[in-house]
């Protein structure tokens, strides 16, 4: 059965703090790789999609890279605007769905 | 340019009535899906629609959940004699094509009292 796991569940950060959110995943035959960023009350915002191991996609202080089991959501020198649920979700080749992992609740405070 | 859009924005409904969610994809997205977020969980997949045919709605959770499209445009969800348990923010997410990037509208919140 594919599985999506994010870790940790809540990450409080000073403004400033570097750090990094993890996805780990169990699927057969991986196509895509999408981080989301959630606001409270509103949609998932699509960040970035990765497609193989060894890939990197920068977007302001945000950096996702994927290796063949997680991906990693490095957030650098954040700000408080950045606080949001970040969402990772996988496609897997037989399917078109996306399976989402259960989420990080990120709050950075000033 | 528009993104997806979803009424209402909110739905209270009773216990067995039936209600309907409405989604209006981005114009020339040819896939659309319905997703489920329980509170506290994450989204549940319910069902894709490539143009106006659903080739993929094993994520509905019973018979009493059906969803239409008209051509590719206008999905609507439909859930018969709603239940306590159908409360959660059911979201739509469209794109160009079945293996592209899905774009999310800002959802329903369906409140069953």
């Amino acid at each position: 059965e594919d599985q999506v796991t994010q870790s940790p569940e809540a990450l409080r950060l000073q403004e400033g703090e570097s750090s990094s959110l993890n996805c780990s995943y169990t699927v057969s035959g991986l196509r895509g790789l999408f981080w989301y960023r959630q606001d409270p009350g509103k949609g998932p915002e699509f960040l970035f999609t990765l497609y193989s191991a060894g890939e990197e996609k920068e977007k302001e202080r945000l950096k996702a890279t994927l290796t063949k089991k997680e991906s990693f959501l490095h957030i650098t020198a954040p700000k408080p605007e950045d606080s949001a649920t970040y969402l990772c979700a996988v496609q897997i080749n037989a399917g078109n769905m996306l399976t989402f992992g259960g989420g990080t609740r990120l709050m950075v405070k000033p | 340019g528009a993104g997806v859009s979803q009424s209402p924005s909110n739905k209270v409904t009773e216990k067995g009535k039936d209600v309907e969610l409405r989604c209006d994809p981005i114009s020339g997205h040819t896939a659309l899906y319905w997703y489920r977020q329980r509170l506290g969980q994450g989204l549940e997949f319910l069902i894709y629609f490539q143009g106006n045919s659903a080739p993929d709605k094993s994520g509905l959770p019973s018979d009493r959940f059906s969803a239409e499209r008209t051509g590719e445009s206008v999905s609507t969800l439909t859930i018969q004699r709603t239940q306590q348990e159908d409360s959660a923010v059911y979201l739509c997410a469209s794109s160009l094509g079945s293996l592209r990037t899905q774009y999310f509208g800002p959802g329903t919140r369906l409140t069953v009292l």
